[in-house]
C-alpha cells in the first residue's frame, strides 16, 4: 500500500519561508506526476502545483507563482515544496498526492499544517 | 476559470436512505469530474473518477453519473461510516474543487 508522509510544516512569520517534504513509501514514485493540494481553515481545497515524472513539466496555481517551487528527487522517492513570501492567506494544511488517470489525486498524505502569523 | 457549485450544503438522512449530491460546473467538463470523501481528521479519498468510475476499493453503494455541466453522486443505503464531506473536482482546465456537501446521519 502506497503511503505518502508530509513534513516540514509549522508556524512562520509573514514574509517567511518554509520547505515541505513528502516521502513516498511505494516503489513507483518515479512513474507518477505528483501534486501539492492545500486545504484552508474554512475547509476549501485548492490545487497548488504539480510536477511530471522527470520534472520537465511544472504547473502552479496563479496565487503562488513566483513564490512557491515544486521539485522532486526520484532517487529519494521524495517531493518538495519550497515556499517564500508567505502570507496569512497561505495558512492551510498542505497535502501531497499522486496524480493518476490523467488528473485525479490518489492517494493523499495525511497533510502538514502551515500557519503564517506574527 | 471553471467554477464548481455543490448542493445541498448539508444533507441529513437516516441510515439506509439514499443520498443524492449534486455538482454543477460553469462550463462543460465532458466527463472529467471526480468525487472525493473526507471524513473528520482524514485526508480526502478518491471515490469516483471520470464521472462514473469507482476507484479501487470503493463500495458499490457509491455511484456517479452525469456529463457536461451536471453531475450526481449517489450513496444508496447510507451507513453511519459515510458521515463525511464530499467534494467534486474537475481536471478540464487546471484543477478546481467544489465547496463540498456535508453528509450527516440523523
Amino acid at each position: 500500500e502506497v503511503q505518502l508522509v508530509e513534513s516540514g510544516g509549522g508556524l512562520v512569520q509573514p514574509g517567511g519561508s518554509l520547505r515541505l517534504s513528502c516521502a513516498d513509501s511505494g516503489f513507483s514514485f518515479r512513474s507518477y506526476w505528483m501534486s501539492w493540494v492545500r486545504q484552508f481553515p474554512g475547509k476549501g481545497l485548492q490545487w497548488v502545483a504539480n510536477i511530471n515524472q522527470d520534472a520537465s513539466e511544472i504547473n502552479y496555481v496563479d496565487s503562488v507563482k513566483g513564490r512557491f517551487t515544486i521539485s522532486r528527487d526520484n532517487a529519494k522517492n521524495s517531493l518538495y515544496l519550497q515556499m517564500h513570501g508567505l502570507t496569512a492567506e497561505d495558512t492551510a494544511v498542505y497535502y501531497c498526492a499522486r496524480v493518476v488517470l490523467g488528473g485525479w489525486f490518489d492517494p493523499w498524505g495525511q497533510g502538514t499544517l502551515v500557519t503564517v502569523s506574527s | 476559470e471553471i467554477v464548481l457549485t455543490q448542493s445541498p450544503a448539508t444533507l441529513s438522512l437516516s441510515p439506509g436512505e439514499r443520498a443524492t449530491l449534486s455538482c454543477r460546473a460553469s462550463q462543460s467538463l465532458s466527463r472529467y469530474l471526480a468525487w472525493y470523501q473526507q471524513k473528520p481528521g482524514q485526508p480526502p479519498r478518491l471515490l469516483i473518477y471520470d464521472a462514473s468510475n469507482r476507484a479501487t476499493g470503493i463500495p458499490a453503494r457509491f455511484s456517479g453519473s452525469g456529463s457536461g455541466t451536471d453531475f450526481t453522486l449517489t450513496i444508496s443505503n447510507l451507513e453511519p461510516e459515510d458521515v463525511a464531506v464530499y467534494y467534486c473536482q474537475h481536471r478540464s482546465t487546471g484543477f478546481t474543487f467544489g465547496p463540498g456537501t456535508k453528509v450527516d446521519i440523523k
